[in-house]
């Protein structure tokens, strides 16, 4: 079974603060998503990367830098926190083809910016 | 885009009996669906995938029926039980855009004995 992990688990900032999420799947998959969770929204998407050095933007890209530096590797900036991006980050990984393209998912990150 | 709704936000059931979640979409072009569980927390765990139109499938304890015909995607809980109490995404997939999932805005179940 696919194994994504992140970290931290938890994170708590300032607004202004510079905080970097990590992801790393070992299952080579191809592409790998992050997403974030609020209630009233579910998840929704932020960036997603197909491959190393690839980025593409998802539905809710504002405030949200992204960079994967290797298969294994996607990681999520946010150079200036605020308030609003408060909430619980997930990044998953799927091999993108196949019928299903099933995504595996971390066990996600607590954000607080206060 | 896609857009995905899902009802109702909250559901209290008592043990044994069951429950209905009910997605609809938007995007004719949206070929895979899934839904997925998130305990107190915990991640996302897949539940069920499903694919052709009006199927019916089953699983521990649950029933999906996806009707396309009627862009449609429901989650049936039979004889619940306090382990089923948790929060429901439904989420939709296209097989364009690097098939990134849609997701339902969440129902949260509670199972009281």
């Amino acid at each position: 079974e696919a194994a994504v992990t992140q970290s931290p688990r938890n994170k708590v900032t300032v607004t202004g603060g510079n905080v970097t999420l990590s992801c790393r799947q070992t299952n080579s998959h191809n592409y790998m998503y992050w997403y974030r969770q609020d209630t009233g929204h579910g998840l929704r998407l932020i960036h997603y990367s197909y491959g190393a050095g690839n980025l593409q933007i998802g539905d809710v890209p504002d405030g949200y830098k992204a960079t994967r530096t290797t298969q294994e590797d996607f990681f999520l900036l946010l150079e200036l926190a605020s308030p609003s991006q408060t909430s619980l980050y997930f990044c998953a990984s799927s091999d993108g083809t196949g019928v299903y393209a099933e995504q595996f998912f971390g066990p996600g990150t607590r954000l607080t910016v206060l | 885009g896609e857009q995905v709704e899902q009802r109702p936000p909250h559901l209290s059931v008592r043990e044994g009996d069951s429950a209905v979640i009910i997605c609809t979409y938007t995007d004719p072009n949206s070929y895979y669906f899934f839904w997925y569980k998130q305990e107190p927390g915990a991640g996302l765990q897949l539940l069920m995938k499903v694919f052709s139109s009006t199927e019916i499938n089953e699983g521990q304890g649950f029933t999906v029926l996806l009707n396309k015909k009627d862009k449609q995607l429901s989650l049936n809980l039979t004889a619940a039980h306090p382990g089923d109490s948790a929060v429901y995404f439904c989420a939709v997939q296209a097989y364009q855009g690097g098939r990134a999932l849609i997701f339902g805005t969440g129902t949260t179940v509670s199972v009281s004995p």
